[in-house]
């Protein structure tokens, strides 16, 4: 069975501080995608970014990145020098060959304080 | 462009009543879901489809019943809506099933008296 575990249920910080949220993975499957995608409060749910499990570079886009270690099955999302504006719950999903399901981790919610 | 359009935003249904949801998307995508989404369980799949006059069911379809009669639209059925039907529900689009991009529409938010 897939499973995706985002054992942090809310994080606050203050603004500028950097934050990881932490999405922690099980499959059996040997070809799998993982994804990060973003619900701010307006509701609607943005895609921030895929990655396959032959891909194990680390990915940066501006104050974005993401760990991928499958040595510990981990897919960790970091923002660097957070603004109120990243305030928002997060989500981490995986895919395998195996399914069609896109299986979601419960979020995290990430509160920054001016 | 408009991508994923839901329909309607918000319902409040009786217990017992039957509704409608209607998803549209205007990208040409072949897959089309509907979630349900509930505080602290993140996103939940309840039907599916890979195609055109196809669907298959998820995680949760119980209760829930859908149709793809043309490419753009999926419609999801609530036949005798039950108070734990109280939901966000969203629909979603995507090209393939692994190319990851889910597209998403705004979100339908139903409450269940």
């Amino acid at each position: 069975a897939q499973k995706v575990t985002q054992a942090q249920t809310e994080i606050s910080v203050v603004e500028k501080e950097d934050v990881t949220l932490d999405c922690v993975y099980e499959t059996r499957d040997t070809t799998y995608y993982l994804f990060w995608y973003k619900q701010p409060p307006s509701g609607e749910l943005v895609f921030l970014i895929r990655r396959n499990s032959f891909d194990e570079q680390n990915e940066i886009s501006g104050r974005y990145s993401w760990n991928f270690q499958k040595s510990t099955s981990s897919f960790n999302f970091t923002i660097t020098a957070s603004q109120v504006v990243d305030s928002a719950v997060y989500f981490c999903a995986l895919t395998a060959d195996s399914n069609y399901q896109l299986i979601w981790g419960a979020g995290t919610k990430l509160i920054i304080k001016p | 462009n408009a991508g994923v359009t839901q329909t309607p935003k918000f319902r409040v249904l009786k217990t017992g009543q039957s509704m409608t949801l209607l998803c549209a998307q205007d990208m040409n995508h072949e897959y089309m879901y509907w979630y349900r989404q509930d505080p602290g369980m993140g996103l939940r799949l309840i039907h599916y489809s890979v195609g055109e006059g196809t669907t298959a069911k998820g995680e949760v379809p119980d209760g829930y019943n859908v149709s793809r009669l043309k490419k753009q639209n999926f419609l999801l059925g609530l036949e005798s809506a039950a108070p734990s039907q109280t939901s966000v529900y969203f629909c979603a689009s995507s090209l393939s099933w692994n190319t990851g991009e889910l597209f998403f529409g705004e979100g339908s938010r139903l409450t269940v008296l």
